[in-house]
């Protein structure tokens, strides 16, 4: 089983600031990595596919890069509607599909 | 607009079983793989299992393996999960989301809002 582990687990940014959150995968997993944000009380939604391809109706704000085993999530500006939490999911080798620990950004 | 509810969600005891529905709309449901996936209280999120689109390949996480059965009926557009032997640690909210892909390859870029299910005497 891929170990997906995320980097840091919160990270306190002020509106306006860019955010970068990392993910970390146990052996590679080319680049089938996605990015998912969740909201308190709210299903997860879709960000990032293929490490660095924005899903529908994802603004340019958000950009994924990295391939193999190192990944990272970039807010270039934050939002009030950005804070939120976010989770890296690896479908390179399944079953099981696994999912870091989830990545808490918070306002600073 | 992609839609998908689930239901059928409640309070159980432990060694009880439940069954969940997720209805889909707005796509030709057949046509794409299916998952389950789920979050413990204030938890992340955990991958249970995948069925393809037309139903005849299903995975599951081992954490459930032998108790949880995933299976569609794409003549109602609908997934189920029937969850049998359930323990406390199966509390979680239970999300329905939509796969990329007909085979049980990929991610997902579709959700439901989830089912809670409590384990619990």
């Amino acid at each position: 089983e891929i170990v997906m582990t995320q980097s840091p687990a919160t990270l306190s940014v002020s509106p306006g600031e860019r955010a970068t959150l990392s993910c970390r995968a146990s052996q590679s997993v080319s680049s089938n990595l996605a990015w998912y944000q969740q909201k308190p009380g709210q299903a997860p939604r879709l960000l990032i596919y293929g490490a660095s391809t924005r899903a529908t109706n994802i603004p340019a704000r958000f950009s994924g890069s990295g391939s193999g085993t190192e990944f990272t999530l970039t807010i270039s500006s934050l939002q009030s509607e950005d804070f939120a939490v976010y989770y890296c999911q690896q479908y390179n080798n399944w079953p099981p599909y696994t999912f870091g620990q989830g990545a808490k950004l918070e306002i600073k | 607009e992609v839609q998908l509810v689930e239901s059928g969600g409640g309070l159980v005891q432990p060694g009880g079983s439940l069954r969940l529905s997720c209805a889909a709309s707005g796509f030709t449901f057949s046509s794409y793989a299916t998952s389950w996936v789920r979050q413990a209280p204030g938890k992340g999120l955990e991958w249970v299992s995948v069925i393809s689109g037309s139903g005849g390949s299903t995975y599951y996480a081992d954490s459930v393996k032998g108790r949880f059965t995933i299976s569609r009926d794409n003549s109602k557009n609908t997934l189920y999960l029937q969850m049998n032997s359930l323990r406390a640690e199966d509390t979680a909210v239970y999300y329905c989301a939509k796969s990329v892909r007909w085979d049980s390859s990929g991610y997902v870029d579709y959700w439901g809002q989830g089912t809670l299910v409590t384990v619990s005497s």
